[in-house]
This record gives C-alpha cells, sequence and structure tokens, in this order.
C-alpha cells in the first residue's frame, strides 16, 4: 500500500490526557499536511512540512498542539492536556511541492483515512 | 463570511440522475479549484482539479469553474449509489499553495 498511513485509526481518552497520532506519508512526497475535521465541517488547515521544517501554523493550533517530522518522514501530532472540544478527525496528508507536473503552482493533497479522537 | 460557501444538503436523487453540486467563495485569490469525494469515516480522495474558468470532465464527472461569478460546479452524469458520499470543494490560492480551503461538503445518496 503506498498511500498515506495513519495511526490509530481512533483514540478514546478521557479530558486531561495527552494523545499523539502518527502520520506516514507517501515516500516520495516531501510535503506533509495536518488538518482537522469536525462533524459536518471540511477540513481544517492546521500545519505543514517541507521536509523536516515546520513552515505554517494555523491559529487553532493552540499551545496544547505540537506537530514534528524530525527526519522529514513520518509526523506526530501531540495533542496535551485534552478537551472535549478536540474531539474530531485529524486527517494527514502529503504531496510533492509544486504538485503536478504541468499545472504550475497546484499541489493536489493525497489524504490518509484519518485518527479519529474522541475526549470523554 | 466563509471563505468558501456550500450547500451541506443533504442531496437524494434516484439513480441515473444528473447531479449538480455547487460552491461559491469570496476570495478572488483562490486560483485553483479542486473536488474530493469522502466516504463515511474515510478521508477525502481528489476527484476533480481545474484552474481556469470553463468546463473540465472525466468521465461521468464534469467541473465548471466561473472565476468571473466566484461559483464552481460539479456535475455527475448517470448517477450511480457508489457515488453516494460527501463531496468537498476546495481551492488554494496561487501564493499559499500548502494551504486548501475547504467547503463544508455535501451529503449525496443515490438511490437505487
Amino acid at each position: 500500500d503506498t498511500g498515506v498511513s495513519q495511526d490509530p485509526r481512533h483514540k478514546i481518552t478521557k479530558r486531561g490526557q495527552n494523545v499523539t497520532f502518527r502520520c506516514d506519508p507517501i515516500s516520495e512526497h516531501n510535503r506533509l499536511y495536518w488538518y482537522r475535521q469536525t462533524l459536518g465541517q471540511g477540513p481544517e488547515f492546521l500545519t505543514y512540512f517541507q521536509n523536516e521544517a515546520q513552515l505554517e501554523k494555523s491559529r487553532l493550533l493552540s499551545d496544547r498542539f505540537s506537530a514534528e517530522r524530525p527526519k522529514g518522514s513520518f509526523s506526530t501530532l501531540e495533542i496535551q492536556r485534552t478537551e472535549q472540544g478536540d474531539s474530531a478527525m485529524y486527517l494527514c496528508a502529503s504531496s510533492r511541492r509544486g504538485g503536478l507536473a504541468g499545472v504550475a503552482g497546484a499541489n493536489v493533497l493525497t489524504f490518509g483515512a484519518g485518527s479519529r479522537l474522541t475526549v470523554l | 463570511q466563509k471563505e468558501v460557501e456550500q450547500d451541506p444538503g443533504p442531496l437524494s436523487v434516484p439513480e441515473g440522475a444528473i447531479v449538480s453540486l455547487n460552491c461559491t467563495y469570496s476570495n478572488s485569490a483562490f486560483q485553483y479549484f479542486m473536488w474530493y469525494r469522502q466516504y463515511s469515516r474515510k478521508g477525502p480522495e481528489l476527484l476533480m482539479y481545474t484552474y481556469s474558468s470553463g468546463n473540465k470532465e472525466d468521465g461521468r464527472f464534469t467541473a465548471q469553474v466561473d472565476k468571473s461569478s466566484k461559483y464552481i460546479s460539479l456535475f455527475i452524469r448517470d448517477s450511480q449509489p457508489s457515488d453516494s458520499a460527501t463531496y468537498l470543494c476546495a481551492m488554494v490560492s496561487g501564493g499559499s499553495n500548502y494551504k486548501l480551503t475547504f467547503g463544508k461538503g455535501t451529503l449525496l445518496t443515490v438511490n437505487p
């Protein structure tokens, strides 16, 4: 399987606990993204990496959230002191820099199946 | 006002019907327009992308962009029960091509 892999698929935790999600992107993709999707909404951008560098963080990413991509391959998203409002699907995606050949500027993302977080 | 507006539906049609899904947007910087399909409890998968105003066809799917009206559409011909999913429009500007802005998604059910 050469798609984007996410683990775990579903995590149930109690408020105040820490959780960590892992994403393995498509191997030849050097960009990696995290999005959050709540029920009935479209995905919202959280952050992205170009290789190991975290280049952009959304205002949605509070101090309790931290993302890493230490060797430019897999990435982790950690949420500390979880709150009920953190309950959502956390989606990882990857892409090649610059997107599709012949369409300068396009950036087509391939998404994983997501990690669903339920905070009780 | 959100940058991208999409009627969440739900939309229910009989098999074989033509389906029309739409989004409007307010940010003139958006240059690339995409449609993603998302099945229940799965991640979004790319259906089509377009750059310029006009139509783009791929099998039973046609994407239409009208930049002057800031309006995009996805048409599905001869709809099938397997098309039942949530359809998300997404847009990106050339200057910030790392960040997709999505609509809420439209839940489509095609009844056999």
